[in-house]
């Protein structure tokens, strides 16, 4: 059983619509990371956090340290989103299995 | 130019055979990681590195082994490969154990 566990799996919306994608954790961390991979296979990182909340554009993550929980919400989608969401935990580098993200114009 | 380049980017190869996946950053980052990403599995860690010459193994380093030889490279082989190990290898970087990280675009590998 993955100790990063990400919902979810696949995940299709219309252009505009607000995502929301789930990552919990059965591990104690010192911080999260929330990574996108492009259809084409690269990786970039969208956020490292350790506690409360981060903006970045349109994208927000917010971590619950005590109930093992992240959540990656995007606003205002585009098709330019479509990708793979992946959720990462620091202390051993686990990765969740991804989200697949499709957004429709 | 890429901060973290992986070579080559495609590669197939026979059972058997040695293989070198080569990852070089200019980051200048100590932490150096290489990871193997199979359909529906995410990524796992097969190895990393701290600083020169610190080698430590991942949740999957059976078959592979690694060499730290600079800061800014950290090499992958494969003594002998297995149809098993076809996979999309990727190399990442960062400053610190919580710091951002920084991957390299994938060496796709086939093992036939």
């Amino acid at each position: 059983k993955n100790e990063v566990e990400q919902s979810p799996q696949n995940l299709t919306a219309q252009e505009g619509e607000f995502i929301t994608i789930n990552c919990s954790y059965s591990v104690g961390i010192s911080a999260l990371h929330w990574l996108q991979q492009h259809p084409g296979g690269g990786i970039v990182s969208l956020f490292m956090l350790s506690s409360g909340k981060k903006k970045h554009g349109r994208l927000i993550a917010t971590i619950n340290i005590q109930e093992k929980h992240s959540s990656l919400h995007i606003t205002a989608s585009h098709p330019r989103d479509s990708a793979v969401y992946i959720c990462a935990v620091t202390n051993d580098m686990r990765f969740g299995a991804g989200t697949r993200l499709t957004v429709k114009p | 130019d890429a901060d973290v380049t992986q070579t080559p980017r495609n590669r197939i190869t026979k059972t058997g055979k040695r293989i070198m996946l080569e990852c070089s950053q200019t980051k200048g980052h100590d932490r150096m990681y290489w990871y193997r990403q199979d359909p529906g599995l995410g990524l796992q860690l097969i190895y990393y590195s701290f600083d020169v010459k610190d080698i430590n193994k991942g949740e999957i380093s059976d078959g592979y082994s690694v060499s730290r030889q600079a800061q800014a490279k950290f090499s992958l082989s494969l003594e002998s490969a297995i149809p098993n190990q076809t996979a999309l290898y990727f190399c990442a970087t960062s400053r610190e154990g919580a710091g951002e990280l920084f991957f390299g675009e994938g060496s796709r590998l086939t093992v036939l």
